[in-house]
């Protein structure tokens, strides 16, 4: 079974800090994936990504910049957190043609 | 774009009843679904992957797709407190899921 690690498990940051999360996958999977999860709108795709330099942009990417450094890499980066992106953060893998995606323990960062 | 309505928000079920939730959603293209269940705001677990109309059983978790009818649902024989937890559904559009917002199921012993 795919291995997606996600770090930190938790953080907590003041309005306006710079945050980074960071996701790692370990199968060699193409895609990596990141959604943010809040009360009353099940997980939202902010950014995906399909290989090593490349970004797309999902459902709900204002706020919110990614960057995928290798294979294994994906980073979700806030350069001015606010309150509303408080929320839990799943990142996901899956490979070229198989759908399934593998997702991570999640982050939970709280924006204060 | 995808859109999918889960039903109820949340549900009481005894231990060992039949709980049943449901989904809708906007697009009937899709022919690749999944059930996930999530303990606590923890991570998310596949109970069901369903790629056709009909039925399909995993354990004591069965789900039921009818594309025309824009609906999957998903019933759990003999539900146990262990199987407290948020439900949700997920069609695939190609790559990408989409995630309904969830049942909350809470199940008394």
């Amino acid at each position: 079974e795919a291995a997606v690690t996600q770090s930190p498990r938790n953080k907590v940051t003041v309005t306006g800090g710079n945050v980074t999360l960071s996701c790692r996958q370990t199968n060699s999977h193409n895609y990596m994936y990141w959604y943010r999860q809040d009360t009353g709108h099940g997980l939202r795709l902010i950014h995906y990504s399909y290989g090593a330099g490349n970004l797309q942009i999902g459902d709900v990417p204002d706020g919110y910049k990614a960057t995928r450094t290798t294979q294994e890499d994906f980073f979700l980066l806030l350069e001015l957190a606010s309150p509303s992106q408080t929320s839990l953060y799943f990142c996901a893998s899956s490979d070229w043609g198989v759908y399934e995606q593998y997702f991570g323990p999640g982050t939970r960062l709280t924006v204060l | 774009q995808q859109k999918v309505q889960q039903s109820p928000e949340s549900l009481t079920v005894s231990e060992g009843a039949m709980a049943s939730l449901n989904c809708t959603f906007s697009d009937g293209t899709s022919n690749n679904f999944r059930w996930y269940r999530q303990h606590s705001a923890k991570g998310l677990e596949v109970l069901v992957s369903i790629f056709s109309d009909g039925e399909k059983e995993e354990g004591r978790f069965t789900a039921h797709l009818n594309r025309a009818n824009l609906h999957v649902s998903l019933h759990i024989r003999e539900p146990q407190p262990s199987d407290s937890a948020v439900y949700l559904c997920a069609p695939y559009m190609g790559y990408k899921l989409t995630f309904g917002t969830g049942t909350s199921l809470l199940v008394d012993p």
